[in-house]
């Protein structure tokens, strides 16, 4: 099993919908959980930073943790056409000094 | 501004040739990062930094040098032992024991 599983899409929807974004993971000492937005040919960016389990809201984002069941999830609310981007999410800090270990990304186009 | 700066942006390279992809930080991090990110893989570590004359190798260190001799700069070199080097690469920087990430722009490598 991969540390991080997360579907890469892609996913289109249309302008103003709800979307729904997540990854799993297989280590349990996981405590940060980040998810980070990455633009064509850019550097990733990021975008929600969660410690441990709950939910954390930034205007339309929402990055949720269930750390009992090893899922992360984003949201995001009446999503536009500058949402278009792949999201990454990242779990880590298991020690500290760990590296944080990346999802594979989903592509996202939001559709006007 | 504070930040990570790559350079260069795009290389060329020829099959045979070492490469060297420049990183510099004035975050004034300790941790910094180089990781490969090739289309439908996501980040895939390299080389990672926590002090000045330290690293360790990441998941796919085969092929690829770095040094650390300043805490602002962490060159990759690609050496022709690479055998798939074309790929986008980027750099990042993080304050040892928080796990946030900070990227740079990326560079992109063609081995024609």
């Amino acid at each position: 099993q991969k540390e991080v599983e997360q579907d890469p899409g892609p996913l289109s929807v249309p302008e103003g919908a709800i979307v729904s974004l997540n990854c799993t993971y297989s280590n349990s000492a996981f405590q940060y959980f980040m998810w980070y937005r990455q633009y064509s040919r850019k550097g990733p960016e990021l975008l929600m930073y969660t410690y441990s389990s709950g939910n954390k809201e930034d205007g339309r984002f929402t990055a949720q943790v269930d750390k009992s069941s090893k899922y992360i999830s984003l949201f995001i609310r009446d999503s536009q056409p500058s949402d278009s981007a792949t999201y990454l999410c990242a779990p880590g800090g298991d020690s500290g000094n760990t590296p944080l270990v990346f999802g594979k990304g989903t592509r996202l186009s939001v559709i006007a | 501004d504070g930040g990570i700066t790559q350079s260069p942006k795009y290389l060329f390279r020829k099959e045979g040739q070492n490469v060297t992809l420049s990183c510099e930080q004035n975050l004034n991090h300790d941790a910094m990062y180089w990781y490969r990110q090739d289309p439908g893989q996501g980040l895939r570590l390299i080389y990672y930094s926590q002090i000045v004359n330290d690293f360790q190798k990441g998941d796919i260190a085969e092929g690829y040098s770095v040094s650390r001799e300043k805490k602002e700069s962490f060159p990759l070199t690609v050496t022709s032992a690479q055998k798939n080097p074309t790929a986008f690469y980027l750099c990042a920087s993080s304050i040892v024991a928080t796990g946030e990430l900070f990227f740079g722009e990326g560079s992109r490598l063609t081995v024609l």
